[in-house]
């Protein structure tokens, strides 16, 4: 595709639910990030993966937050038990090359996820 | 950790005026992003400054990195109603890194 989308765009769960947010990334690209945007915030680091690998997980908030990239294109963020401050938007990030931040980042459009 | 604080947290200027946005970092800038951000949409990007006080321009939009006070500006020429929107800076703390640490916006109100 011509840029990074994301699906579903809006997303509504009950507390308690699980659920699985998709990013597919530029075609070729290698590296894929995850962001977590609360309302009136700038983005946070969530994850990084080069191709299928999962080389940074810091940033996940808790051991609710699973991603996965398992043929180095298409992820999915999941999320269990859904929390309401897990209320936010979340961004995917393709680039073209590993790491290094020489390299621009482009972004999905987001997944809003409200937890009532 | 690397904070970034941006100034003004939001900003309302008639069409055809220039403005400037501010970006100030706790450590020193390595590389520094501008984004900008509509809502429901995602980050565009509109430029990135290496460290060293470079200076980039895309159409009405220049942005500076001054390394010694560790701050970038953002500054629009003749503002115009597309312009609107929240604009984000971004850094990361040394070559190699991909971590992006983002301020937490300006908003940008362009009143025609």
């Amino acid at each position: 595709g011509a840029g990074v989308s994301q699906s579903p765009r809006y997303k509504v769960a009950k507390r308690g639910q699980d659920v699985a947010l998709r990013c597919d990334p530029i075609s070729g690209h290698v590296s894929l990030f995850w962001y977590q945007q609360a309302l009136g915030q700038g983005p946070e680091f969530l994850t990084y993966f080069q191709n299928e690998a999962q080389l940074d997980k810091s940033g996940l908030p808790s051991d609710r937050f699973f991603a996965e990239r398992p043929e180095g294109s298409v992820s999915t963020l999941k999320i269990q038990r859904t929390q309401q401050e897990d209320s936010a938007v979340y961004l995917c990030a393709s680039s073209s090359e590993a790491g290094g931040h020489h390299n621009e980042q482009f972004f999905g459009p987001g997944t809003r996820l409200t937890v009532l | 950790s690397q904070e970034l604080e941006q100034s003004p947290q939001s900003l309302i200027v008639q069409e055809g005026k220039n403005l400037t946005i501010n970006c100030t970092s706790s450590k020193t800038l390595y590389g520094l992003y501008w984004y900008k951000q509509k809502y429901g949409e995602g980050l565009i990007f509109l430029m990135m400054l290496q460290k060293g006080g470079e200076e980039k321009s895309h159409e009405k939009i220049t942005a500076k990195l001054d390394e010694k006070k560790q701050q970038s500006s953002l500054h629009i020429t003749a503002s115009q109603p597309s312009h609107a929107g929240i604009y984000l800076c971004g850094a990361v703390p040394g070559a190699g890194s991909y971590q992006l640490t983002f301020g937490k916006g300006t908003k940008l109100s362009v009143i025609p």
